[in-house]
């Protein structure tokens, strides 16, 4: 069982639907969660940072994490063509490595 | 600031060769960690270093080894390079244990 899963999808929504993305984790010591947003062929982008439990908003993203389930939750309003790309959540405990998802490819239709 | 840079961004090699790629972290972080990306194992991670020690090392063979400079940029170097070794190579900054890991653009390997 790996440490992070993430539906890799395809997921396919029409434009300016919400977009929920998830990810499961076993390791209850992860403290740090973020997720990246990637376009083809380009390096991942950190969209949202969080640290421990609660919510976090920027624009139209707001990050969520459960600890007590292991859940994290990315969710995308009022979604845009240019949303189109791979999500990839992320995760750590204090200074060790950074864990990753598999990523959920997303296709917003216009 | 200047976000992260790696180079070159493309290279093309041929089994059995060696190859260094390097990265320059963002003015002021220590903190350089490497990772490879391919479409069936996603993102994996190889090493960091944090002024010039490796502090977390992958699960990848010894052909793959790094280092780090006293300015915090890094190379990384592939030995006797496999068909398998073709990938995105990526490299991620940090300013602080914990922190936001930024992303440079990659270098795109690959192996004939």
């Amino acid at each position: 069982q790996k440490e992070v899963e993430q539906d890799p999808g395809p997921l396919s929504v029409p434009e300016g639907a919400i977009v929920s993305l998830n990810c499961t984790y076993s390791n209850s010591a992860f403290q740090y969660f973020m997720w990246y947003r990637q376009y083809s062929r380009k390096g991942p982008e950190l969209l949202m940072y969080t640290y421990s439990s609660g919510n976090k908003e920027d624009g139209r993203f707001t990050a969520q994490v459960d600890k007590s389930s292991k859940y994290i939750s990315l969710f995308i309003r009022d979604s845009q063509p240019s949303d189109s790309a791979t999500y990839l959540c992320a995760m750590r405990q204090g200074a060790q490595k950074l864990v990753f998802g598999q990523g959920t490819r997303l296709t917003i239709n216009p | 600031k200047a976000g992260v840079t790696q180079t070159p961004r493309y290279l093309i090699k041929t089994r059995g060769q060696q190859v260094t790629l390097s990265c320059s972290p963002i003015s002021g972080h220590r903190s350089v960690s490497w990772y490879q990306q391919t479409p069936g194992q996603g993102l994996q991670f190889l090493f960091e270093y944090f002024s010039e020690t490796q502090r977390n090392k992958g699960n990848f063979p010894g052909r793959f080894s790094g280092r780090q400079f006293s300015n915090s940029r890094s190379e990384m170097n592939v030995s006797t390079l496999e068909l398998g070794d073709s990938a995105l190579y990526l490299c991620a900054s940090s300013d602080q244990d914990g922190g936001e890991q930024y992303f440079g653009p990659g270098t795109r390997l690959t192996v004939t």
